[in-house]
């Protein structure tokens, strides 16, 4: 199975701020990478597919990058409304597996 | 607009057995393959099945693996995912979750149901 490692597995900021997390695959995936928000109690929104391609109706304050095994989401501006856990998720072979997830809170 | 609504969880005891249902609606269900994905309580998310658009293929999560059924009602655009032989493990939020048009992953996500398996 193929593993993905997110780093840091929380992450203080501050309204206004530009934060990246980080994903890693155990092995080279190409770009079958999504990123995935989720607030408590909710279910998880789709963000970003093909590590880089914005899901229809997510802000452009939302960026993904990488290739390979080496993934991340960019957040620029941070909103209040942007506080969450963030999870990746690799598709490029089965089973499908996510991250651990990355809970950004208000500093 | 997109709508997936699940049902069905309850709390069962181990070994038990439960049949979640997802009715979709807002998009023609037949174009698209489905999914399951559960969610532990304070835990991350693990994909559990897919089925594709005809129900021919399926495949699962090695501790799903001939405990779980996924499959489908094209015609009453539903998804379901029979659960037998349950362990304390398998206590989680059920996801449904829509494959999108390109075949790659989840585009949309139903509000969850939620499965307790207890004695």
């Amino acid at each position: 199975d193929i593993q993905m490692t997110q780093s840091p597995s929380s992450l203080a900021a501050s309204v206004g701020d530009r934060v990246t997390i980080n994903c890693r695959a155990s092995q080279a995936i190409n770009n079958h990478v999504a990123w995935f928000q989720q607030k408590p109690g909710k279910a998880p929104w789709s963000l970003i597919y093909a590590a880089s391609t914005l899901r229809s109706g997510v802000p452009s304050k939302f960026s993904g990058s990488g290739s390979g095994t080496d993934f991340t989401l960019t957040i620029n501006s941070l909103q209040p409304e942007d506080f969450a856990t963030y999870f990746c998720q690799q598709y490029n072979s089965y089973p499908f597996t996510f991250g651990q997830g990355t809970k950004l809170e208000i500093k | 607009e997109v709508q997936l609504v699940e049902s069905g969880g309850v709390l069962v005891q181990p070994g038990g057995s439960l049949r979640l249902s997802c009715g979709a609606s807002g998009f023609t269900f037949s174009s698209h393959w489905m999914s399951w994905v559960r969610q532990a309580p304070g835990k991350g998310l693990e994909w559990v099945a897919n089925i594709n658009q005809d129900g021919s293929r399926k495949h699962y999560v090695d501790s799903v693996e001939g405990r779980f059924t996924i499959s489908r009602d094209n015609a009453e655009n539903s998804l379901f995912l029979q659960m037998n032989s349950l362990r304390l493990e398998d206590r989680a939020m059920y996801y449904c979750a829509r494959i999108d048009g390109y075949g790659s992953t989840f585009d949309y996500w139903g509000l969850g149901t939620p499965v307790t398996v207890s004695s």
